[in-house]
Protein backbone atom coordinates (compact mmCIF):
# COMPACT_ATOMS: atom_id res chain seq x y z
CA UNK A 1 0.00 0.00 0.00
CA UNK A 2 1.26 3.49 -0.87
CA UNK A 3 1.90 5.41 2.02
CA UNK A 4 3.10 8.24 3.87
CA UNK A 5 4.40 7.97 7.55
CA UNK A 6 5.49 9.98 10.06
CA UNK A 7 6.66 9.79 13.91
CA UNK A 8 5.82 10.86 16.05
CA UNK A 9 2.08 11.22 15.83
CA UNK A 10 1.75 13.29 19.12
CA UNK A 11 4.67 15.31 20.82
CA UNK A 12 4.93 17.72 23.68
CA UNK A 13 8.34 19.21 24.37
CA UNK A 14 10.07 22.61 25.84
CA UNK A 15 11.86 25.19 24.65
CA UNK A 16 14.89 24.60 23.09
CA UNK A 17 15.51 20.65 23.23
CA UNK A 18 15.97 19.48 20.22
CA UNK A 19 13.78 17.00 18.22
CA UNK A 20 13.49 14.77 14.96
CA UNK A 21 10.14 14.16 13.14
CA UNK A 22 10.64 11.03 11.09
CA UNK A 23 8.86 11.12 7.67
CA UNK A 24 9.35 8.05 5.45
CA UNK A 25 7.27 6.73 1.65
CA UNK A 26 7.84 3.60 0.16
CA UNK A 27 6.65 4.77 -3.18
CA UNK A 28 10.12 5.75 -4.49
CA UNK A 29 9.21 9.65 -5.14
CA UNK A 30 12.03 11.94 -5.68
CA UNK A 31 10.02 14.97 -4.54
CA UNK A 32 9.32 15.62 -0.97
CA UNK A 33 8.22 18.54 1.34
CA UNK A 34 7.85 19.28 5.29
CA UNK A 35 4.45 22.19 5.70
CA UNK A 36 2.66 23.23 8.90
CA UNK A 37 -1.07 23.97 9.57
CA UNK A 38 -1.99 26.58 11.63
CA UNK A 39 -5.69 27.98 12.09
CA UNK A 40 -6.91 30.19 9.89
CA UNK A 41 -3.56 30.29 7.77
CA UNK A 42 -3.88 26.89 5.65
CA UNK A 43 -1.11 24.98 5.00
CA UNK A 44 2.50 26.61 4.57
CA UNK A 45 5.63 24.99 3.13
CA UNK A 46 8.74 24.80 5.36
CA UNK A 47 11.06 22.92 3.33
CA UNK A 48 10.98 20.74 0.26
CA UNK A 49 13.16 18.33 -1.19
CA UNK A 50 13.45 17.60 -5.22
CA UNK A 51 15.93 14.16 -4.96
CA UNK A 52 18.54 12.91 -2.44
CA UNK A 53 20.64 15.69 -1.42
CA UNK A 54 18.61 18.39 -2.51
CA UNK A 55 17.18 20.64 -0.37
CA UNK A 56 15.61 23.83 -0.18
CA UNK A 57 13.53 26.31 1.79
CA UNK A 58 9.78 26.89 1.46
CA UNK A 59 7.48 29.79 2.24
CA UNK A 60 8.58 29.45 6.27
CA UNK A 61 11.63 27.82 6.82
CA UNK A 62 12.91 29.80 10.00
CA UNK A 63 13.79 27.37 12.99
CA UNK A 64 14.03 24.25 10.97
CA UNK A 65 15.94 22.17 8.93
CA UNK A 66 16.16 19.20 6.96
CA UNK A 67 18.11 16.20 5.05
CA UNK A 68 17.75 13.98 2.26
CA UNK A 69 19.86 11.24 2.89
CA UNK A 70 18.16 8.70 1.34
CA UNK A 71 15.12 8.79 -1.34
CA UNK A 72 12.50 7.23 1.49
CA UNK A 73 13.39 9.52 4.17
CA UNK A 74 12.46 12.99 4.42
CA UNK A 75 13.43 14.11 8.26
CA UNK A 76 12.07 17.15 9.99
CA UNK A 77 14.96 18.69 12.89
CA UNK A 78 14.25 20.78 15.12
CA UNK A 79 17.62 22.33 16.58
CA UNK A 80 16.01 24.68 19.44
CA UNK A 81 12.12 24.54 19.38
CA UNK A 82 10.16 27.43 20.52
CA UNK A 83 6.40 28.27 21.42
CA UNK A 84 5.59 29.71 18.13
CA UNK A 85 6.50 26.42 16.63
CA UNK A 86 3.70 24.45 18.06
CA UNK A 87 1.45 23.25 15.12
CA UNK A 88 0.44 20.64 13.15
CA UNK A 89 3.15 19.06 10.87
CA UNK A 90 2.39 17.30 7.34
CA UNK A 91 5.21 15.79 5.22
CA UNK A 92 4.05 14.92 1.44
CA UNK A 93 5.46 12.36 -1.41
CA UNK A 94 4.53 13.87 -5.04
CA UNK A 95 4.85 11.48 -7.83
CA UNK A 96 2.45 11.24 -11.04
CA UNK A 97 1.21 14.64 -9.95
CA UNK A 98 -0.45 14.06 -6.61
CA UNK A 99 0.56 14.57 -3.52
CA UNK A 100 0.52 12.24 -0.92
CA UNK A 101 0.36 13.16 2.55
CA UNK A 102 1.36 11.77 6.04
CA UNK A 103 -1.11 11.60 8.69
CA UNK A 104 0.59 14.52 10.47
CA UNK A 105 2.49 15.53 13.99
CA UNK A 106 0.77 17.58 16.08
CA UNK A 107 3.79 19.35 18.28
CA UNK A 108 3.41 21.33 21.59
CA UNK A 109 6.28 23.96 22.65
CA UNK A 110 5.76 24.90 25.60
CA UNK B 1 2.39 37.05 -4.84
CA UNK B 2 0.86 33.97 -4.50
CA UNK B 3 -2.47 34.04 -2.69
CA UNK B 4 -5.71 31.48 -2.09
CA UNK B 5 -8.64 32.56 -0.36
CA UNK B 6 -11.32 30.58 0.79
CA UNK B 7 -14.40 31.41 2.80
CA UNK B 8 -14.05 30.18 6.26
CA UNK B 9 -17.02 28.34 7.39
CA UNK B 10 -20.96 26.66 5.46
CA UNK B 11 -23.29 24.84 6.83
CA UNK B 12 -25.76 23.41 4.86
CA UNK B 13 -28.44 20.64 5.41
CA UNK B 14 -28.28 16.88 4.55
CA UNK B 15 -29.12 16.10 1.10
CA UNK B 16 -28.41 20.00 0.22
CA UNK B 17 -25.68 20.85 -2.65
CA UNK B 18 -22.76 22.18 -1.05
CA UNK B 19 -20.83 25.03 -2.75
CA UNK B 20 -17.69 25.96 -1.69
CA UNK B 21 -15.71 28.97 -3.21
CA UNK B 22 -12.28 29.74 -3.53
CA UNK B 23 -10.10 32.29 -5.24
CA UNK B 24 -6.70 32.63 -6.30
CA UNK B 25 -4.60 35.18 -7.59
CA UNK B 26 -1.77 33.57 -9.80
CA UNK B 27 -2.98 33.76 -13.23
CA UNK B 28 -0.19 31.18 -13.94
CA UNK B 29 -1.27 28.34 -12.21
CA UNK B 30 -1.61 25.28 -13.97
CA UNK B 31 -3.37 22.66 -11.31
CA UNK B 32 -5.77 23.70 -9.08
CA UNK B 33 -6.75 20.96 -6.23
CA UNK B 34 -9.72 20.51 -3.45
CA UNK B 35 -8.52 18.72 -0.24
CA UNK B 36 -10.71 17.34 2.19
CA UNK B 37 -8.93 17.06 6.04
CA UNK B 38 -11.63 15.22 8.38
CA UNK B 39 -10.81 15.58 12.20
CA UNK B 40 -7.51 14.34 13.26
CA UNK B 41 -6.99 13.29 10.06
CA UNK B 42 -4.27 14.18 7.39
CA UNK B 43 -4.95 15.35 3.83
CA UNK B 44 -6.98 13.35 1.35
CA UNK B 45 -6.73 14.27 -2.80
CA UNK B 46 -10.32 14.87 -3.64
CA UNK B 47 -9.95 15.99 -7.49
CA UNK B 48 -8.01 18.41 -9.05
CA UNK B 49 -8.56 20.42 -12.54
CA UNK B 50 -6.14 21.97 -15.29
CA UNK B 51 -5.95 24.93 -15.52
CA UNK B 52 -7.26 24.52 -19.28
CA UNK B 53 -10.13 22.83 -18.26
CA UNK B 54 -13.59 24.84 -17.21
CA UNK B 55 -15.31 22.10 -15.52
CA UNK B 56 -14.74 18.44 -14.16
CA UNK B 57 -17.39 16.25 -13.09
CA UNK B 58 -16.58 12.89 -10.65
CA UNK B 59 -19.66 11.24 -9.30
CA UNK B 60 -21.09 13.68 -6.93
CA UNK B 61 -18.32 16.36 -7.37
CA UNK B 62 -18.11 19.00 -9.73
CA UNK B 63 -15.12 21.64 -10.41
CA UNK B 64 -15.83 25.17 -11.97
CA UNK B 65 -13.42 27.35 -13.08
CA UNK B 66 -13.65 30.73 -14.27
CA UNK B 67 -10.09 31.36 -15.26
CA UNK B 68 -11.18 35.05 -16.16
CA UNK B 69 -12.28 35.45 -12.69
CA UNK B 70 -9.60 33.20 -10.90
CA UNK B 71 -12.48 31.71 -9.13
CA UNK B 72 -12.65 27.91 -8.55
CA UNK B 73 -15.62 26.34 -6.70
CA UNK B 74 -16.35 22.61 -5.47
CA UNK B 75 -20.08 21.35 -5.52
CA UNK B 76 -21.47 18.56 -3.77
CA UNK B 77 -24.34 17.25 -4.38
CA UNK B 78 -26.25 15.32 -1.97
CA UNK B 79 -24.08 16.26 1.30
CA UNK B 80 -24.04 13.75 3.71
CA UNK B 81 -23.11 13.91 7.37
CA UNK B 82 -19.82 12.23 6.33
CA UNK B 83 -19.08 15.41 4.02
CA UNK B 84 -18.29 17.21 7.37
CA UNK B 85 -14.88 18.01 7.57
CA UNK B 86 -12.34 20.93 6.18
CA UNK B 87 -11.59 21.50 2.40
CA UNK B 88 -8.90 23.01 1.13
CA UNK B 89 -8.39 24.71 -2.36
CA UNK B 90 -4.46 24.15 -3.31
CA UNK B 91 -2.75 25.96 -6.19
CA UNK B 92 0.15 24.77 -8.02
CA UNK B 93 2.09 25.86 -11.16
CA UNK B 94 3.65 22.51 -11.65
CA UNK B 95 2.27 19.30 -10.52
CA UNK B 96 5.50 18.27 -8.67
CA UNK B 97 5.95 20.88 -6.70
CA UNK B 98 5.13 23.63 -4.31
CA UNK B 99 1.10 23.75 -3.39
CA UNK B 100 -0.18 27.19 -2.44
CA UNK B 101 -3.30 26.63 -0.03
CA UNK B 102 -6.01 28.52 1.22
CA UNK B 103 -6.95 29.08 4.63
CA UNK B 104 -9.76 26.25 4.75
CA UNK B 105 -13.67 25.90 4.28
CA UNK B 106 -15.37 24.14 7.55
CA UNK B 107 -18.29 22.67 6.10
CA UNK B 108 -20.85 21.57 8.39
CA UNK B 109 -23.96 18.90 7.30
CA UNK B 110 -26.90 19.27 9.87
CA UNK B 111 -29.15 16.21 10.02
Amino acid sequence: EAQVTQNPRYLITVTGKKLTVTCSQNMNHEYMSWYRQDPGLGLRQIYYSMNVEVTDKGDVPEGYKVSRKEKRNFPLILESPSPNQTSLYFCASTGAGEQFFGPGTRLTVL
Amino acid sequence: GEDVEQSLFLSVREGDSSVINCTYTDSSSTYLYWYKQEPGAGLQLLTYIFSNMDMKQDQRLTVLLNKKDKHLSLRIADTQTGDSAIYFCAESMDSSYKLIFGSGTRLLVRP
